[in-house]
């Protein structure tokens, strides 16, 4: 079974710090997404990337980074975490061509 | 901005009953996914349909997508405890999920 595995459950940051997201896929998959999900929005893309060192922004790429250095990882940053950052991040990994995404439990994180 | 809408936003039914979930879209998809999520948890596939019109079923599960490929709509029959969570519909176009929409979810609560 693919399994996507995020760093932290639920996290609690300040105004203006650094957050880092990680998410790690133990299934060799080329693909890897970034999203929040917010009441009433549904799932909205923030980043995604198709291979080592490659990124590209998704819908709302806004106050966020990514990064992805190794195939199986792909971190989320915000530089400077906002109260509007307030959301649940779920990752995700599909293979080249497929359409089916793979989820982890996805971070709730909360920024005061 | 392309939309995915779902209908209706929240369902409360008792075990037993039927109930259909409805996905709308002025978008054409090459094809059309709908996820389950529970709480705590990320989204899970649970079909894609691709033709138009075309009919799958999973169980007490019917879905069906649009002649025009536009909508896609989800019955259940006979409505368990278990079917409780918030279910996505995802407009996908082109391959490898970086054309994926998706709705706003429906929020199913099956009372026993």
């Amino acid at each position: 079974d693919v399994k996507v595995t995020q760093s932290s459950r639920y996290l609690v940051k300040r105004t203006g710090e650094k957050v880092f997201l990680e998410c790690v896929q133990d299934m060799d998959h080329e693909n890897m997404f970034w999203y929040r999900q917010d009441p009433g929005l549904g799932l909205r893309l923030i980043y995604f990337s198709y291979d080592v060192k490659m990124k590209e922004k998704g819908d709302i790429p806004e106050g966020y980074s990514v990064s992805r250095e190794k195939k199986e990882r792909f971190s989320l940053i915000l530089e400077s975490a906002s109260t509007n950052q307030t959301s649940m991040y779920l990752c995700a990994s599909s293979l080249p061509g497929r359409d089916e995404q793979f989820f982890g439990p996805g971070t709730r994180l909360t920024v005061l | 901005t392309q939309l995915l809408e779902q209908s209706p936003q929240f369902l409360s039914i008792q075990e037993g009953e039927n109930l259909t979930v409805y996905c709308n879209s002025s978008s054409v998809f090459s094809s059309l996914q709908w996820y389950r999520q529970e709480p705590g948890e990320g989204p899970v596939l649970l079909v894609t349909v691709v033709t138009g019109g075309e009919v799958k079923k999973l169980k007490r599960l019917t879905f069906q997508f649009g002649d025009a490929r536009k909508d896609s709509s989800l019955h259940i029959t006979a409505a368990q405890p278990g079917d409780t969570g918030l279910y996505l519909c995802a407009g996908v176009k082109g391959t490898g999920g970086f054309k994926t929409i998706f709705g706003a979810g429906t929020r199913l609560f099956v009372k026993a």
